[in-house]
């Protein structure tokens, strides 16, 4: 079955240490691949998109991803945290060969918490 | 743009009544998404619909929930009769072909 996989349920940091969080996916397929966090009490917002072109791709708030293909992987970076990037993070995937339905595939999400 | 309209925000109510939840997309996308999410089980799809048509309930947990979408602008997933167990945060998405989904602000579910 198609899966997303974020390796680290809860990561703990410190203000400005830097930040990777792991997304694999399981598809063989051209995909769109997505981040998005939900801060305490809040919905998802949208913090990076790949649909196409240059597989490092900038976000908001400093955020970026790196889709390398040959690794089906698409890990969210941040060089310095700050206490407001807690929250929870969630990696998607939409397939893009699965015709009409444009579901997409949600990782089980990796509670961030920084302290300042 | 609005964005995801929900309603109610909030709702308590007791084990046996029924539940509505609505939602308004916005305008022009032609996807919508309903989503359940709870600490135990995280989120979970359960019900998609393109162009006001069912496309995916697989994710609809039992005959108790159903969903439907009379048009283009406007949603809605209905819980009879409800149960403690169905207590969690609902939320509805939109999208066209190429965006990503659009989440509204949530409905959180109380069920006693």
């Amino acid at each position: 079955a198609q899966s997303v996989s974020q390796h680290n349920h809860h990561v703990i940091l410190s203000e400005a240490a830097s930040l990777e969080l792991g997304c694999n996916y399981s598809y063989g397929g051209t995909v769109n691949l997505f981040w998005y966090v939900q801060y305490p009490g809040q919905h998802l917002q949208l913090l990076l998109k790949y649909f196409s072109g240059d597989p490092l791709v900038k976000g908001i708030k400093g955020f970026e991803a790196e889709f390398i293909k040959s690794k089906f992987s698409f890990n969210l970076r941040k060089p310095s945290v700050q206490w407001s990037d807690t929250a929870e993070y969630f990696c998607a995937v939409s397939d893009l060969n699965a015709g009409n339905n444009r579901k997409l595939i949600w990782g089980l999400g990796t509670s961030l918490a920084v302290n300042p | 743009d609005a964005g995801v309209i929900q309603s109610p925000r909030h709702e308590v109510t007791e084990m046996g009544q029924e539940v509505t939840l609505r939602c308004k997309p916005i305008s022009g996308h032609n996807s919508l998404f309903w989503y359940r999410q709870t600490m135990m089980r995280g989120l979970e799809l359960l019900i998609y619909f393109n162009n006001n048509v069912p496309i995916d309930d697989s994710g609809m947990p039992e005959d108790r929930f159903s969903a439907k979408m009379p048009n283009a602008s406007f949603s809605t997933l209905k819980i009879q009769p409800s149960e403690p167990r169905d207590s969690a945060v609902y939320f509805c998405a939109s999208s066209s072909l190429d965006t990503e989904q659009f989440f509204g602000p949530g409905t959180r579910l109380t069920v006693l």
